[in-house]
């Protein structure tokens, strides 16, 4: 089944203590992004990546890392998580960076103390 | 700055009613367009999509949206909600030709009452 696997679904963590949410997927896509959802804010970009070693920003990258290593997985990574961290993000993909809808991923709720 | 606005931010209709929803962008140029649905605890999910031809676009589960190209707009209809529907939708922006990122309206949140 084509998918976009997120871990972990839920974190409670307290600030400064690192921690990375796992993404991949399983369709070969080229494309694949990181958003926050936060409410009245709609989907914020945090970053993107077009193809393997290839990253960029998006509209809110403060306070966060990424890596593509492989094709198929884009970590996010908190270095040292804030309050203000506290969201729910979502991973996404799409084949090519140039056209196509994104596939998303089922989301991760992270809660920063 | 390019932006997608969507002016309703929460919607009540009872079963059976019509559903519009109004998106708006402020892209110059040729734009592909969406429309996602979240379900209560789940992930986004395409509902449809508009990248050229004929500018009623049917979707998943009876929904259309209808792209106004003099009027900047992509509103989402639906003849006749469920209960089902009830849902936050978000409508989404990129401008065709190369690397174009996908830009969110702020969602509409529908609630259907039985």
């Amino acid at each position: 089944e084509a998918q976009v696997t997120q871990n972990p679904r839920y974190l409670i963590t307290v600030t400064g203590k690192k921690l990375t949410v796992t993404c991949s997927q399983n369709m070969n896509h080229e494309y694949m992004s990181w958003y926050r959802q936060d409410p009245g804010l709609g989907l914020r970009q945090i970053y993107y990546s077009m193809n393997v070693e290839v990253t960029d920003k998006g509209d809110v990258p403060e306070g966060y890392k990424v890596s593509r290593k492989e094709k198929r997985n884009f970590p996010l990574i908190l270095e040292s998580p804030s309050p203000n961290q506290t969201s729910l993000y979502f991973c996404a993909s799409k084949a090519s960076p140039n056209t196509g809808e994104l596939f998303f991923g089922e989301g991760s709720r992270l809660t920063v103390l | 700055a390019q932006s997608v606005s969507q002016h309703n931010h929460h919607v009540i209709l009872s079963e059976a009613a019509s559903l519009e929803l109004g998106c708006n962008y402020s892209y110059g140029g040729t734009v592909n367009l969406f429309w996602y649905v979240q379900y209560p605890g789940q992930h986004l999910q395409l509902l449809l999509k508009y990248f050229s031809g004929d500018p009623l676009v049917k979707g998943i589960k009876g929904f259309e949206a209808e792209f106004i190209k003099s009027k900047f707009s992509f509103n989402l209809r639906k003849p006749s909600v469920q209960w089902s529907d009830t849902a936050e939708y978000f409508c989404a922006v990129r401008l065709s030709g190369g690397y174009q990122k996908v830009t969110f309206g702020t969602g509409t949140k529908l609630q259907v009452i039985p």
